[in-house]
């Protein structure tokens, strides 16, 4: 299968800084890219679809001006997670879609906000 | 009712039996549907997509769809405990999103 580099694996900052995570689709070009979050035993939410060179469009309750998302190339997407707080603690998986049918997954970066 | 059902688990069996996953959606017009595995505290791996009625065979596992019942199931024959771990049904919905079931939880004993 396609290959998806998410960065860094793990992060750990204090609260009220940005942590920003890489989302890169290795061996093809994704225009369409998701990040997800995960609590522990719980299923993925989606949070926001990233659309190269276009605005991110975001799943209802998830706030646009604290997680940024950027897709300025075909194979790269940012999550910007700004002015951390403890309870944005969590593990964020982006996924890349590979000719628009199936979606490849990052291994994921689990946050740590202290 | 949700998009995406899964029984939440966990599905027990021994090593070398048949586990029997299933998932039911709810929009009569997604054509496509995925399994994910996922181990705790990794990312979702793709394992087996089917687009069309009937089986598809990938080794041990086998994916089969009914459009008419609106369910899709998993199969893994010969189960290993190394099988044990959490399978995601995902459907897409409009504008390529993929909605995920809760999952369902496998636990292979040796």
């Amino acid at each position: 299968g396609a290959v998806v580099s998410q960065h860094p694996s793990r992060v750990i900052c204090k609260s009220g800084t940005s942590v920003k995570i890489e989302c890169r689709s290795l061996d093809f070009q994704a225009t369409t890219m998701f990040w997800y979050r995960q609590f522990p035993k719980k299923s993925l939410m989606l949070m926001a679809t990233s659309n190269e060179g276009s605005k991110a469009t975001y799943e209802q309750g998830v706030e646009k001006d604290k997680f940024l998302i950027n897709h300025a190339s075909l194979t790269l997407s940012t999550l910007t997670v700004t002015s951390a707080h403890p309870e944005d603690s969590s593990f964020y998986i982006c996924s890349a879609l590979e000719q628009n049918t199936e979606a490849f997954f990052g291994q994921g970066t689990r946050l740590t906000v202290v | 009712q949700k998009e995406v059902e899964q029984n939440s688990g966990p599905l027990s069996v021994p090593e070398g039996a048949i586990a029997s996953l299933n998932c039911t959606y709810s929009d009569r017009v997604s054509q496509s549907f995925f399994w994910y595995r996922q181990y705790s505290g990794k990312s979702p791996e793709l394992i087996m997509s089917i687009y069309s009625n009937g089986d598809k065979e990938d080794g041990r596992f086998t994916a089969q769809l009914n459009k008419a019942s609106q369910y899709v199931s998993l199969l893994i024959r010969d189960s290993q405990p190394s099988d044990s771990a959490t399978y995601l049904c995902a459907a897409p919905t409009g504008f390529q999103k993929l909605v995920f079931g809760t999952g369902t939880r496998l636990l292979v004993s040796p």
